[in-house]
Formats: C-alpha cells, structure tokens, sequence
C-alpha cells in the first residue's frame, strides 16, 4: 500500500519551456502533497507544501510564478516549471501523506534536463 | 527550528557485518522521527518510524533504529549487511505537535562490500 506515482521519469527539452509533472497517491487520498528538489549529492530541499483546493505554500526563495502548482484532488498534484532555463534542470520529488501523523510515501522522482 | 545531523558522509561495512547510520536530531517537544532509502534516480523509501512507546524501532528489510532521548539521536542498524543495502541513507524529523514539515538530513551513502 501507499503507492505514489510520478511522472514522466525523465524529461529533456528546449530552454523556453514549460514542463508538467504529475503526482498521484494511487491507493490513498493525500491530505497534503509535497514537491522537493534534490541536486547531486545533496538532500532533499522542500520547495513547497500543496493542500487540495487551497493554494500551496512555497518555502522561501522558491518563485511561485515559476513553480506552479495544482492540488486539484485528493489524489493529485502538478508541478508545472514555466519557462524553464537550464538551471532549473535537477531531480524532482513529490511525496504525499494521508495525514499530519502518517509517514510521507514518496514518488520515484523526475528527472528534468533544460538544453 | 528543527535541524538533523546524519555526521558521516558514507558508512562502509562488509556484507555480513552489522551496520550503525548515525543521526541527531533538534526539535522543539517530542520528535516524530523518520529513516528513508534511495536507490540511484528513484524516490524515497520509507523504512521506518518512532512516534512514541519502544525505544527500539524495527523497519523494513531488516532494519531497526534506537531513539535515545538523551542524546537526541535516532541510529539505524541493522545486525547483518547485504550488499543490496547499498544506498543513500535519510534521516528526518518533525516535531510531534502541531504541524511543521520534515527536515532531511543530508544523507549517508552506505557501501556495502562483498
């Protein structure tokens, strides 16, 4: 149980544009979904906290008009990079939890490579 | 504010030989604490977590962790490695009451040798 998906795994594209990627809580409703990034070598840093059908809550030095996120269901959760630029590529994170004392599940991460 | 110190930055051991991963934690109150896996470019895996009651915690594949409160540490172990253990290392914590996010540690990269 507590399966979290996330995709695409990988994604390799032009500077410029803006990328989608979704989380889901397969065989669980997620109260709260997290979205990470993680650089090489180093742990996870929390970039923000996203609650269903209420806006997320970006940690600070994270642009939210450059992150956007949705929380859209209980199972569902976008992360949408605009206009990425190479140096946004790294490795991408969601997690969700069904409750403030339930473990986090985390998805198998997202690749992004910005040429 | 809530801080966690995983202090080695790999741990290696020799397949069959019992393994120690070292965390220390800060928080204000009692600490839900947590240990994590990650395999190279896949997510998180969780293997375990204390709350409250046993000091001795037992997890997935084998592993266990100690809290010990007086020295605010949460050490992983696990009494015989296997060379599949071999992975980045998480520990983490949040405080118990109320609502505040993880804090990871840095991580600890395990080698085990065959």
């Amino acid at each position: 149980g507590a399966v979290v998906s996330q995709h695409p795994s990988r994604v390799i594209c032009k500077s410029g544009t803006s990328v989608k990627i979704e989380c889901r809580s397969l065989d669980f409703q997620a109260t709260t979904m997290f979205w990470y990034r993680q650089f090489p070598k180093q742990s996870l840093m929390l970039m923000a906290t996203s609650n269903e059908g209420s806006k997320a809550t970006y940690e600070q030095g994270v642009e939210k008009d450059k992150f956007l996120i949705n929380h859209a269901s209980l199972t569902l959760s976008t992360l949408t990079v605009t206009s990425a630029h190479p140096e946004d590529s790294s490795f991408y994170i969601c997690s969700a939890t069904a409750g403030v004392n339930q473990p986090q599940h985390f998805g198998d991460g997202t690749r992004l490579s910005i040429l | 504010a809530q801080s966690v110190a995983q202090p080695e930055d790999q741990v290696n051991v020799a397949e069959g030989n019992p393994l120690t991963v070292k965390c220390t934690y800060s928080v204000s109150g009692n600490p839900y604490l947590f240990w994590y896996v990650q395999y190279p470019n896949r997510g998180l895996q969780f293997l375990l977590k204390y709350i409250t009651g046993d000091n001795l915690v037992k997890g997935s594949y084998g592993f266990e962790a100690e809290f010990n409160k007086s020295q605010t540490s949460f050490h992983l172990k696990k009494p015989s490695a296997l060379v599949s253990d071999s992975a980045l290392y998480f520990c983490a914590v949040r405080a118990l009451k109320g609502y505040s996010t993880l804090t990871f540690g840095k991580g600890t990269m395990l080698l085990v040798s065959p």
